[in-house]
């Protein structure tokens, strides 16, 4: 069995600040977790995977997420955030079946 | 150039009438996935399948339909028998190895008139 988990349904943060976007995971077996966008009207776009080795992963458009194994998370963050990086985050996990399994999503809001 | 890809991007349906969704990959891919998105509710899984000639019922698979006689298309019928069919049909495609990431396409939007 494999799940995910997103917390929030809001992320509202300022343009240059930091951001966070929570996410946990539960999964039999060792965890595959990916980060996905979505823009208005569109499809899913990959962003970031953890596959193993270094926590900290480096993915598209300056995006980052760290894997926190004993918290069971994957929080997706970026340094600096963009007006245009506004849009619908989804986590996901496989492990426990190839099939990927999504979180509800976390709409991000970043204000000019 | 590799992708996937759904037509029509939006879809009009009448009360009673059955409508079929496009999904096409160039990308060899084994695994083909049908998701429903709807406001607030993430994304659930109506169907899937990994091979040819063979598919599973997902979380919602009730009032639809589809077929996987070719590797690269799957299309999804939505039925008469699906009650509440407007929302935003996502199609997917990847390997099976774990470690992938799966592909979308554009979605479709349907809308009951």
């Amino acid at each position: 069995a494999q799940s995910v988990a997103q917390p929030e349904d809001q992320v509202n943060v300022a343009e240059g600040n930091p951001l966070t976007v929570k996410c946990t995971y539960s999964v039999s077996g060792n965890p595959y977790l990916f980060w996905y966008v979505q823009y208005p009207n569109r499809g899913l776009q990959f962003l970031l995977k953890y596959i193993t080795g270094d926590n900290l992963v480096k993915g598209s458009y300056g995006f980052e997420a760290e894997f926190n194994k004993s918290q069971t998370s994957f929080h997706l963050k970026k340094p600096s955030a963009l007006v245009s990086d506004s849009a619908l985050y989804f986590c996901a996990v496989r492990g426990g079946s190839y099939i990927p399994t999504f979180g509800r999503g976390t709409s991000l809001i970043v204000h000019p | 150039d590799g992708g996937i890809t759904q037509s029509p991007k939006y879809l009009f349906r009448k009360e009673g009438q059955n409508v079929t969704l496009s999904c096409e990959q160039n990308l060899n891919h084994d695994a083909m996935y049908w998701y429903r998105q709807d406001p607030g509710q993430g994304l659930r899984l109506i169907y899937y399948s990994q091979i040819v000639n063979d598919f599973q019922k997902g979380d919602i698979a009730e009032g639809y339909s589809v077929s996987r006689e070719k590797k690269e298309s799957f299309p999804l019928t939505v039925t008469s028998a699906q009650k509440n069919p407007t929302a935003f049909y996502l199609c997917a495609s990847s390997m099976t190895g774990l470690n992938t990431e799966a592909f979308f396409g554009q979605g479709t939007r349907l809308t009951v008139v």
